[in-house]
């Protein structure tokens, strides 16, 4: 069964540290992942996709990373934000469709205080 | 910023009434999604279309019913509404792109709410 699974389910970080966010997918065949960053109340905005040969790639503060052959990504966030504040989600894409089907996961609920 | 659009942002309404939740792009994109969200859970797809007159039901079964005559419009409709309705609706579509590889936009949201 194809399946994404994400953790910490929630963090509580303070402004200025980093942190990192944890992927685990079972989905198959592979195509890609994303990352997703969903405010509350808002649609989910991308950061990054990453195909199976990309082993890491960055969006300023964000840095993910993929290892295919473990089914496992990483997002590190770096010197953490109030604005970062959201729900990060992971997303994997097959490649068994002309669709290209999306598995989400629940997220990861990130706070950061001041 | 993804110039898709939907509306209302938030509808509160009682059972057995007729909805329908708008959803608007100005990019062109040919494939257009709908997904369903409690809180806390992930996304699921409940429709998608390829193009025009174009809509197929997604991996999640729903109640409501997607039309695509335009391009650029991609309407849910629920004929009548129920408390398990009670949801957030995302619309979202997709930029041509190599096999997978896509980009995909979502919209800000529909908070519904069937009393």
């Amino acid at each position: 069964k194809n399946q994404v699974e994400q953790s910490p389910q929630s963090l509580i970080i303070l402004e200025g540290k980093n942190c990192t966010l944890q992927c685990n997918y079972t989905v198959s065949p592979f195509s890609n992942l994303r990352w997703y960053k969903q405010d509350t109340g808002r649609g989910p905005v991308s950061l990054t996709i990453m195909t199976f040969s990309e082993n890491t790639k960055s969006n300023g503060r964000y840095t993910a990373t993929l290892d295919a052959d473990t089914k496992q990504s990483s997002l590190h966030i770096t010197a953490s934000q109030l604005s970062d504040s959201a729900s990060y989600i992971c997303v994997v894409s097959d490649r068994g469709s002309t669709l290209g089907r999306l598995y989400f996961g629940r997220g990861t609920q990130l706070t950061v205080w001041p | 910023e993804a110039d898709i659009y939907q509306t209302p942002r938030y509808l509160v309404i009682g059972t057995g009434k007729k909805i329908t939740l708008e959803c608007s792009q100005t990019m062109g994109h040919d494939k257009m999604y709908w997904y369903q969200q409690d809180p806390g859970m992930e996304l699921h797809l409940i429709h998608y279309s390829y193009g025009v007159n174009s809509t197929e039901k997604g991996d999640l079964s729903s109640e409501s019913t997607v039309s695509r005559i335009r391009t650029e419009h991609f309407p849910l409709t629920l004929e009548s509404a129920r408390p398990s309705h009670t949801s957030q609706y995302l619309c979202a579509s997709s930029e041509p792109g190599q096999g997978n590889n896509y980009e995909q936009y979502f919209g800000p949201g529909t908070r519904l709410t069937v009393t």
